[in-house]
């Protein structure tokens, strides 16, 4: 079965620095897809970032960037400038077809932003 | 972007009784639908899922007679949780497949707002 794991529960950095989410991964399967989600106070689950198993190249969203290691089945999200509303839970997530299949999510990191 | 919607946002019931939660794909259609359940300050588990016209897909140890899930359109997914009782209460959130012309790894997954159940 697969798994996820985030290993820090929660996070502190201070506004406009850069912070680094660690996630890894368990599976055997060699295509796959893995997500960083966002989880504010309001509980609406928002898509930060995706990343194909396929593509070597990390993907990038603004502030926000991975560190895709598929060999060591490591996925770290990295945000820069960190703002206020930065703050929230942030999920790690795998499946195996992209929009189409259920996810796996991991215990999540509580991440505070110190003003 | 897509939107999806849960109704009701919360629900206390007491124990015994049957709850129905409705997820709705508003500006797409959603062949697949996801209901998932998350506890207090932890993580989503995948419960089920839902596909139009079609008999929902369980994870291991969910109980397909207590949570009865429907799809019964393009647009519309419920979750019954039946003779609820006060284990029962949890966070419920569905999400729904928004298929785009890249096929199936380029499809992606909007979420819903969330159901707060309490059974009382």
């Amino acid at each position: 079965a697969q798994t996820v794991t985030q290993s820090q529960p929660e996070m502190s950095v201070q506004e406009a620095e850069t912070v680094t989410l660690s996630c890894t991964y368990d599976t055997s399967e060699s295509d796959y897809y893995l997500f960083w989600y966002k989880q504010p106070p309001s509980r609406q689950m928002i898509l930060v970032i995706r990343q194909e198993a396929y593509k070597q190249q990390n993907a990038t969203e603004n502030r926000f960037s991975v560190n895709f290691q598929k060999a060591a089945k490591s996925f770290s999200l990295k945000i820069s400038d960190s703002q206020l509303g930065d703050a929230a839970m942030y999920f790690c997530a795998y499946n195996i077809g992209g929009g189409a299949d259920g996810l796996t999510f991991g215990k999540g990191t509580h991440l505070i932003i110190q003003p | 972007g897509a939107v999806v919607s849960q109704h009701p946002s919360r629900v206390i019931c007491k124990s015994g009784t049957s709850v129905k939660i409705e997820c709705r794909s508003l500006d797409f259609q959603a062949t697949t639908m996801f209901w998932y359940r998350q506890f207090p300050k932890q993580s989503l588990m995948l419960m089920a899922t839902s596909n139009e016209g079609s008999k929902a897909t369980y994870e291991q140890g969910v109980e397909k007679d207590k949570f009865l899930i429907n799809h019964a359109s393009l647009t519309l997914s419920t979750l019954t949780v039946t003779s609820a009782h006060p284990e029962d209460s949890s966070f419920y959130i569905c999400s729904a497949r928004y298929r785009l012309a890249g096929g199936r790894g380029t499809d992606t997954q909007y979420f819903g707002p969330g159901t707060r159940l309490t059974v009382l």
